[in-house]
C-alpha cells in the first residue's frame, strides 16, 4: 500500500519569505501526485497536480511543485508567501494505473505572520 | 463552475442515533469518494462508488453504509453513532475519464456526536 509523509507538521514564516514543503511517497508503480490546501474552516482545494509530462508543475496562487521520481518526492514551493497563505497543506497520491482513493500525508500547518 | 454539494453542513446527534449525509457530485462526474477527517488529522478514505457500484473500501466501520444513486448523488448512512464519529466528512467527485484522477472536494459535513 502506498504511504505519504510530509516532513514538517508546522511551519511559521514571515510575509515575503520563501516556502518549501517536503513530501515523500512510497509506492512502487506509477503515481498521480497532488497538493491540496485547506484554509481555516474550509474544505480541501486543489493547488496543483502531476500525472505526466514536465515534472515541474505550476498551480494556482503562485505555487509550484517538482516531481523527482528518483527521490519519490513532490515538494511544494512558493517564492514569496502572503498572510493569506496561512492554511494547512496536504500532499496526496493515487496509484496511476488504477486511479482510486487519495492517500494523504499528515499535513503541514503553515502560519504566515504579517 | 459547479462544485460538489454536501448536506447538511453541520449536524449534531446524540450517541446511538443515526445520521445520513448527502453528496451531490459535480455534473458529469461519475465517481464519488467519502473521507473522514478527525480533529487535527488528515482525511482518511472511507468508501468510493463508480457508476453506482462500490469501487473501493477503506476504513469504514460496519455501522456505516453508503450508496450511489442513478443521478450519481451519494448518501452515507451512519448508525449507532459514537463519540469518536465526530469529524468532518468530505465527499469528493471525479470524472473517471480524467487521466490525472483529480478529485474535487465538497465543503464537508461537520458531525458532532454528543
Amino acid at each position: 500500500a502506498q504511504s505519504v509523509s510530509q516532513h514538517n507538521h508546522h511551519v511559521i514564516l514571515s510575509e515575503a519569505a520563501s516556502l518549501e514543503l517536503g513530501c515523500n511517497y512510497s509506492y512502487g508503480g506509477t503515481v498521480n501526485l497532488f497538493w491540496y490546501v485547506q484554509y481555516p474552516g474550509q474544505h480541501l482545494q486543489l493547488l496543483l497536480k502531476y500525472f505526466s509530462g514536465d515534472p515541474l508543475v505550476k498551480g494556482i496562487k503562485g505555487f509550484e511543485a517538482e516531481f523527482i521520481k528518483s527521490k519519490f518526492s513532490f515538494n511544494l514551493r512558493k517564492p514569496s508567501v502572503q498572510w493569506s497563505d496561512t492554511a494547512e497543506y496536504f500532499c496526496a497520491v493515487t496509484p496511476g494505473a488504477a486511479g482510486n482513493k487519495l492517500t494523504f500525508g499528515g499535513g503541514t500547518r503553515v502560519l504566515v505572520k504579517p | 463552475a459547479a462544485g460538489v454539494i454536501q448536506s447538511p453542513r453541520h449536524l449534531i446527534k446524540e450517541k446511538r442515533e443515526t445520521a445520513t449525509l448527502k453528496c451531490y457530485p459535480i455534473p458529469r462526474h461519475d465517481t464519488v469518494y467519502w473521507y473522514q477527517q478527525g480533529p487535527g488529522q488528515d482525511p482518511q478514505f472511507l468508501i468510493s462508488f463508480y457508476e453506482k457500484m462500490q469501487s473501493d473500501k477503506g476504513s469504514i466501520p460496519d455501522r456505516f453504509s453508503a450508496q450511489q444513486f442513478s443521478d450519481y448523488h451519494s448518501e452515507l448512512n451512519m448508525s449507532s453513532l459514537e463519540l469518536g464519529d465526530s469529524a468532518l466528512y468530505f465527499c469528493a467527485s471525479r470524472d473517471q475519464a480524467d487521466p490525472a484522477d483529480t478529485q474535487y472536494f465538497g465543503p464537508g459535513t461537520r458531525l458532532t456526536v454528543l
